[in-house]
């Protein structure tokens, strides 16, 4: 539950506003990329993904943008809303192995 | 309902005394994995299961044992739970390793 959100970094944001949320991954040998968001008391939920073959995906209200060059992930929130509250993690699979790597996760806070 | 169910939500235990986590889904997912989540280090994978009988260590194994008898069902046992074990666990699953996962919705193990 809210043990979750302890020791993360927070972004807060004003509600109605965008929000952008980074991670550095670890491998350069990456290939597949997540974004999920987890809500206080639940279980992490899958926003978008993206493959090494691409920089930019965009989905509703969200977009994830790959930088390959600096090993950086993004994701951007559109008009963010109280909804949006939550912690954000990336992941990583490692090309040629069978896991899933995550972040240690950021915090975002949605000021009505 | 798409969904990956865990029983229990919440168990208390004494140290040494053998418990199983149960993990089921209902989309014919060949991958199956649990995690374990603790303040400030995310999502850790425990272990993974690419199919039916074939199951490997993820990055903290130590303590813990898994089977894959069906394709729906990955149970987490722990033969002699520790307190450095406490923490909440979290199954999910996944159509292939690089496509979304599903998560169950966290089961909150303390060890005494």
């Amino acid at each position: 539950g809210e043990s979750v959100g302890l020791h993360l970094p927070t972004l807060s944001v004003q509600e109605g506003d965008n929000s952008i949320i980074n991670c550095a991954y670890s491998n350069s040998a990456s290939d597949y990329f997540i974004w999920y968001k987890q809500e206080s008391g639940k279980g992490p939920q899958f926003i978008i993904d993206i493959r090494s073959n691409m920089d930019k995906r965009q989905g509703q209200r969200v977009t994830v943008l790959l930088n390959k060059t600096v090993k950086h992930l993004s994701l951007q929130i559109a008009a963010t809303q109280p909804g949006d509250s939550a912690v954000y993690f990336c992941a990583e699979r490692y090309r040629g192995y069978q896991k899933v790597t995550f972040g240690t996760g950021t915090k975002l806070q949605v000021i009505p | 309902e798409a969904q990956v169910t865990q029983n229990p939500r919440y168990l208390i235990t004494v140290t040494g005394k053998k418990l199983t986590v149960t993990c089921s889904q209902n989309m014919n997912h060949e991958y199956m994995s649990w995690y374990r989540q603790d303040p400030g280090l995310g999502l850790r994978q425990i272990y993974y299961s690419m199919n039916v009988e074939v199951t490997d260590k993820g990055d903290v194994p130590e303590g813990y044992k898994v089977s894959r008898k069906e394709k729906r069902n990955f149970p987490l046992i722990l033969e002699s739970p520790s307190p450095n074990q406490t923490s909440l666990y979290f199954c999910a699953s996944s159509l292939k390793i690089s496509t979304e996962a599903f998560f169950g919705q966290g089961t909150r193990l303390t060890v005494v």
